[in-house]
Order: structure tokens, then C-alpha cells, then sequence
């Protein structure tokens, strides 16, 4: 079965770097678009950053475009979002999320999410 | 960047039907795709596209389009529908970013 499993959450200080990760299986990884979404504490659902089946493209909310970077391994089944510079406006659920459909992705699979707290 | 509005409350009575509204340009381009999340819980796909359910949710969720505007109809409301509820569409101002919804919390009474 389709299994998406984050991981690399923590309590980091402001202004320091951490790595997220996701796990993939029970599919095809390296066929399908992957995007990372989070969610504050008691807040909405926000779109983080979006990467090609190949990752031959990526696309980023503005409010994380130039510190944070999505890639992927498809060679490990893997997603990954390094954060840097991160501030207490980044503190969330993390989630990475399977891409279908076109033009328009919809997101068929979620992980369970992986919290991130930024804190000194 | 586009912007996808919701009402942000909604209740509805055991058995009786509510629609979930979503407002936002970049709808009249893109269709939306809805998501149930309940505390706790990662978000579900409910609705996708024009009127698709996934495999696994129910046939009382419902999906339609208008103008810019995109709606979630449960008919025959259940007690585990008690949910935050949360459209989502592609940016229409030419890049490929996404937007959600500002996100509706629905009440079974």
C-alpha cells in the first residue's frame, strides 16, 4: 500500500537549518510529482513547495523562496526540504503529499507529518 | 497570488445536507480539490476535479463548480463528518505554485 513517512522534525533555535525527509513505497516514486505542505499550530493548511517526477522543476510559496530547497533521490525513494534561516514563522506540521492530476495537482496520499518547532 | 476563501464555520444537522463553499479566481481556470482533516489527522482527499470521489469516501460527498466559485455538498450528514474541511487549486497567475483555502470547520449537531 501507498506509505508516505516523514522524518528530521525537531526543536531547532531561530536562524539554524534542519533537513525533513519522506519516505516513499508501495508506488512508482520517481513517476509522480511531490509537494511538502504545513500546518502551524491551530492554523489553516499552507503549500510549501512543489518538485517534478525528475526534479527537473521545483516551485516554492513565497514565504519560504530562497530558504528553503526541495529534492529528491528517486534512487532511495525519498523527498527532502531543507529549511534555513528558519524563524518562529516556521514552526508546523510538516507533511509531504503525493501529486496527481493535470493541469492542476490534487494530493491523493499524506504522511502523518513531522512537527517542527523553532525555539531558542 | 491567488487567494481561496471560506467560510470559516458551518453546522449541520444529523442527516441534512451542507454545502462548503470556496472563492477564489484562480477557480475559474482550475478546477478545486477538497480535503478533510480531523484533529489530529493528517488531511484526506474527499473531492477532486470536476465531481471524482476517491476510492473510499463516501457517495454522500459531493463536488460542482461556478465561476470562480467551487463547492463540497454532503447530503445526509454523519457524525464522522465533523471536520475542518480545506479547498485547494493551482495558482492562475502563471507559476506553478498551489493555494489552500482558508479552511471551513464543519459541526454535526
Amino acid at each position: 500500500q501507498v506509505q508516505l513517512v516523514e522524518s528530521g522534525g525537531g526543536v531547532v533555535q531561530p536562524g539554524r537549518s534542519l533537513t525533513l525527509s519522506c519516505a516513499a513505497s508501495g508506488f512508482t516514486f520517481s513517476t509522480y510529482g511531490m509537494h511538502w505542505v504545513r500546518q502551524a499550530p491551530g492554523k489553516g493548511l499552507e503549500w510549501v513547495a512543489l518538485i517534478w517526477y525528475d526534479g527537473g522543476n521545483k516551485h516554492y510559496a513565497d514565504s519560504v523562496k530562497g530558504r528553503f530547497t526541495i529534492s529528491r533521490d528517486n534512487s532511495k525513494n525519498t523527498l527532502y526540504l531543507q529549511m534555513h534561516s528558519l524563524g518562529a514563522e516556521d514552526t508546523a506540521v510538516y507533511y509531504c503529499a503525493r501529486a496527481q492530476g493535470r493541469p492542476s495537482h490534487y494530493f491523493d496520499r499524506w504522511g502523518q507529518g513531522t512537527l517542527v518547532t523553532v525555539s531558542s | 497570488s491567488s487567494e481561496l476563501t471560506q467560510d470559516p464555520a458551518v453546522s449541520v444537522a444529523l442527516g441534512q445536507t451542507v454545502s462548503i463553499t470556496c472563492q477564489g479566481d484562480s477557480l475559474r481556470s482550475y478546477y478545486a480539490s477538497w480535503y478533510q482533516q480531523r484533529p489530529g489527522d493528517a488531511p484526506v482527499l474527499v473531492m477532486y476535479g470536476e465531481n471524482n470521489r476517491p476510492s473510499g469516501i463516501p457517495g454522500r460527498f459531493s463536488g460542482s463548480r461556478s465561476g470562480n466559485t467551487a463547492s463540497l455538498t454532503i447530503t445526509g450528514a454523519q457524525a464522522e463528518d465533523e471536520a475542518d474541511y480545506y479547498c485547494n487549486s493551482r495558482d492562475s497567475s502563471g507559476n506553478h505554485n498551489y493555494v489552500f483555502g482558508t479552511g471551513t470547520k464543519v459541526t454535526v449537531l
